[in-house]
């Protein structure tokens, strides 16, 4: 299966700033999502990024608050934007490989003061 | 309306015994997919198990066993002789119809007595 590298693994960030989580993959994969699990919550689905297109996001979630890149197969970046301590989770980037291959990053352990 | 449903937010299971964290669907799609992970303290996403729809026979993987009931839109996840190493968050997911996302439960966080 795919291994994925997330980075930061963590950060703490002032409110009013904005963080760039990256997401690397070592292999192509065409579908990567992005989650947030918030603290002692379930995982809930930012958006979808395909490379070639725009990010679909899920309700509730929008482009100016968490803008994503994905310029090759291999490649994403989720900006969280203009944080606020409601912003304080783990974001987690996702891959699917074949039917039952869903691969997760370690996460981002985002913290703001 | 909440498309996966864990009604058990904890457990408490003695070692060596047999536990099953219940999960129960909602999709008017045929055609799908359920997902069992595992999320230690660690928060690294261990994938367990898969059920798809069209599958007769309930999966097993090791010690677990998905026990899939079409009709009552269960997939209850059984861990047998369980071990302390398995206190962990357990989450069921579902994939429906051609959608590529996974959607999550809330979770069960199961706790392994000594």
């Amino acid at each position: 299966s795919a291994v994925i590298s997330q980075k930061p693994s963590r950060d703490i960030c002032q409110r009013g700033t904005s963080l760039t989580i990256q997401c690397q993959v070592d292999s192509q994969v065409t579908m990567m999502f992005w989650y947030r699990q918030q603290p002692g919550q379930s995982l809930t689905l930012i958006a979808t990024a395909n490379q070639g297109s725009e990010a679909t996001y899920e309700s509730g979630f929008v482009i100016d608050k968490f803008p994503i890149s994905r310029p090759n197969l291999t490649f994403s970046t989720l900006t969280v934007s203009n944080m606020s301590p409601e912003d304080s989770s783990i974001y987690l980037c996702s891959v699917r490989e074949g039917e039952i291959g869903y691969t997760f990053g370690s996460g981002t352990r985002l913290t703001v003061v | 309306a909440q498309k996966i449903t864990q009604t058990q937010p904890g457990m408490f299971v003695q070692e060596k015994e047999a536990v099953t964290l219940d999960c129960t669907y909602d999709t008017s799609d045929q055609s799908y997919g359920l997902f069992w992970y595992k999320q230690p303290s660690s928060g690294e996403m261990i994938f367990l198990i898969y059920q798809g729809s069209y599958d007769e026979q309930n999966a097993t993987e090791g010690r677990y066993s998905l026990n899939f009931q079409k009709a009552r839109k269960s997939a209850n996840l059984v861990i047998s002789a369980s071990q302390l190493g398995d206190s962990a968050m357990y989450f069921c997911a579902m994939r429906e119809g051609r959608d590529d996302k996974i959607i999550f439960g809330k979770g069960t966080r199961l706790h392994i007595l000594p």
